[in-house]
């Protein structure tokens, strides 16, 4: 089945204490993204990549970091979360970017919801 | 700065009352604008792009329009499992540029 899996789905954390969330898919995407919802905000960008290697900041970089080493996967690293990280956040995946017409269907995956303390 | 604006906020109908979510946007020249439905606790799921100003595209109960300024999703005689959060997002035509902006979406209630 063709599909964009989070890990974790949920997670309590402290402040300052390193955390990775991951994202995987299985449809040998180019583009995936990042994405934090947080209620009255929508969905914001955080990183983007538009293949392995490269990646691109987004609307809310600040305290993120990601890496794309392999076409499959796009960690989320948060080396010092803070309680203001404290959101829902989503992974999506497209065959290219958003500036290939007709293949640039995002496809997200379930969510993780964070809570920092 | 690429802005979404989407009304209402919410929305409840009776189950066969047709209506319309609006969404605004202010973009530097539109390369698409994107269409997702998102139920609680789950990630967006797409309906519909739409490149250029004229265009419509439908689905099932929805129809999907886009002008120079707006786009509506047109839901026509709505179903209980209708209801859920509409987004919509846009994508300027800027080279470089693969940034998604979304808006805040169209919590829609259908009553049985």
């Amino acid at each position: 089945e063709a599909q964009v899996t989070q890990n974790p789905r949920y997670l309590i954390t402290v402040t300052g204490k390193k955390l990775t969330v991951t994202c995987s898919q299985n449809m040998n995407h180019e583009y995936m993204s990042w994405y934090r919802q947080d209620p009255g905000l929508g969905l914001r960008q955080i990183y983007y990549s538009m293949n392995v290697e490269v990646t691109d900041k987004g609307d809310v970089p600040e305290g993120y970091k990601v890496s794309r080493k392999e076409k499959r996967n796009f960690p989320l690293i948060l080396e010092s979360p803070s309680p203001n990280q404290t959101s829902l956040y989503f992974c999506a995946s497209s065959l290219y970017g958003p500036n290939n017409r007709g293949r640039e269907t995002q496809y997200f995956g379930p969510g993780t919801r964070l809570l920092v303390l | 700065e690429d802005q979404v604006t989407q009304s209402p906020e919410a929305l409840r109908l009776q189950e066969g009352e047709s209506s319309s979510l609006n969404c605004s946007y202010t973009v530097s020249g539109l390369r698409g604008l994107f269409w997702y439905r998102q139920d609680p606790g789950k990630g967006p799921e797409f309906l519909f792009t739409l490149y250029s100003a004229g265009e419509e595209k439908e689905k099932e109960r929805l129809k999907a329009t886009l002008t120079k300024k707006e786009s509506f999703l047109h839901i026509t005689a709505p179903k209980p499992e209708d209801s859920a959060t509409y987004l919509c997002a846009v994508q300027a035509e800027d080279f470089g540029n693969e940034k998604l902006t979304f808006g805040t979406g169209t919590r829609l209630t259908i009553i049985p």
